[in-house]
């Protein structure tokens, strides 16, 4: 079945404690990216990647950090997490990104806590 | 001025109801629209692609107006399970390298 992974469902963490948000797609897209939601903000992201080795900044991006190593991965990295990362996250995937981006594949999302 | 936007409601409709709402944008150079479905606590799921002829699936209508900027979905004989989060999605030329732009979302509540 074609589908976009992300693991845990629900993290409970403490503040500093580094923590990592995995995401794998099996439909060798190309195009991959991770989103916040927050009440009211909308789904605002963090960082995208049109392909392996390839990543960029989205809209808030500090905090965060990514890599893309191998296609089907995407993981989300939190260094140092704070409270203000306190959000539900999606990870998304498409056939190809920039002016051709059409269908997104999200991920059943990630209801992250810091404490 | 925000680039995609959408009323965040809610909009509380009577089942079996027609409910419309729209989404502007403010780049003229938007080629692609979709709308996007999302339910409570869950991910974001494709309902349809917005065509400059418009789009037609089952009692869902897309319609695309370049001229005033904005697309709308329009829900004739409105569901109880139609009940959601309705998202607008624009995909800009230059608009950054990803092209998408995502609206806030419109919450719909269909009440019995």
């Amino acid at each position: 079945e074609a589908q976009v992974t992300q693991n845990p469902r629900y993290l409970i963490t403490v503040t500093g404690k580094k923590l990592t948000v995995t995401c794998s797609q099996n439909m060798n897209h190309e195009y991959m990216s991770w989103y916040r939601q927050d009440p009211g903000l909308g789904l605002r992201q963090i960082y995208y990647s049109m392909n392996v080795e390839v990543t960029d900044k989205g809209d808030v991006p500090e905090g965060y950090k990514v890599s893309r190593k191998e296609k089907r991965n995407f993981p989300l990295i939190l260094e140092s997490p704070s409270p203000n990362q306190t959000s539900l996250y999606f990870c998304a995937s498409s056939p190809t990104g920039g002016s051709t981006n059409e269908k997104l594949f999200f991920g059943s999302g990630t209801q992250l806590s810091v404490l | 001025r925000k680039e995609v936007e959408q009323d965040p409601g809610p909009f509380n409709v009577p089942e079996g109801a027609t409910v419309a709402f729209n989404c502007t944008y403010s780049n003229s150079a938007s080629q692609s629209f979709f709308w996007y479905r999302q339910d409570c606590r869950k991910e974001p799921k494709l309902l349809m692609s917005v065509y400059s002829s418009g789009n037609e699936d089952g009692r869902f209508t897309a319609q695309l107006n370049r001229a005033s900027q904005y697309i709308s979905l329009l829900i004739r004989d409105s569901k109880l399970s139609d009940s959601a989060t309705y998202l607008c999605v624009v995909n800009i030329l230059g608009g950054g390298a990803d092209g998408l732009t995502f609206g806030k979302g419109t919450h719909l509540i269909i009440q019995p």
